[in-house]
């Protein structure tokens, strides 16, 4: 019974490909976020969505575009994928805008 | 901007020392401030957690408190163990209204205990 559950968990792929990665939470929650953790494993806050209402949008690419069809699921599309992409995925959620955030295992993707 | 401030890691001790990773922050009112852990291969879990000055968090035996007047929130532990070899980050969350709601990581600090 995982709380926040990510596929893939791995993603190996090439250059200019388009990719999505999928996060769903059995917790009930209204806020869902993606974060992504660099190399460094430095971790920033890409999108956040709350009863699938866009909320943050923090300065990334409009190569990356957040889905969110219901409100236990928020979906990651990335086109046209560059070699900086690379990096862990990381989706949470929480019951509220101000509430505690709850992460998922996160998703390693590799741009070769 | 908010932004938080972790010593550099990575932190190596032998089993059943005295853990400090310090964290200090920089926020405007009174900010949240959460540690998570990450051990290896795996996600971010929550490890503790508090709102409000001099709020105490704990949990698993490591505990941090909230202050305001240093603006830090240190992590400690009496006695660590081999299992505790982590990455720990130190958090926070502004107190927003109705802007959302986002967490600003620290560079997070490694720990290596050796038996």
């Amino acid at each position: 019974d995982t709380a926040v559950s990510q596929t893939p968990k791995y993603l190996v792929t090439q250059m200019g490909n388009d990719k999505s990665i999928k996060c769903e939470q059995n917790l009930g929650h209204d806020t869902m976020y993606w974060y992504k953790q660099d190399s460094k494993k430095f971790l920033k806050i890409m999108f956040s969505y709350n009863n699938k209402e866009l909320i943050i949008n923090e300065t990334v690419p409009n190569r990356f575009s957040p889905k969110s069809p219901d409100k236990a699921h928020l979906n990651l599309h990335i086109n046209s994928l560059e070699l900086g992409d690379s990096a862990v995925y990381f989706c949470a959620s929480s019951q509220g805008l101000e509430d505690t955030q709850y992460f998922g295992p996160g998703t390693r993707l590799t741009v070769l | 901007g908010n932004s938080v401030t972790q010593m550099e890691g990575p932190v190596t001790l032998s089993e059943e020392a005295f853990l400090t990773i310090n964290c200090t922050y920089t926020a405007t009112g009174y900010p949240s401030l959460f540690w998570y852990v990450q051990y290896p291969g795996e996600g971010l879990q929550l490890l503790l957690k508090a709102t409000k000055a001099d709020d105490k968090g704990s949990n698993k035996g490591f505990e941090a408190t909230y202050r305001k007047e240093t603006t830090s929130f240190h992590l400690e532990k009496g006695s660590v163990q081999v299992s505790d070899s982590a990455v720990y980050f130190c958090a926070l969350t502004p107190i927003l209204t109705g802007g959302g709601n986002k967490l600003t990581f620290g560079t997070g600090t490694q720990l290596k205990v050796e038996l």
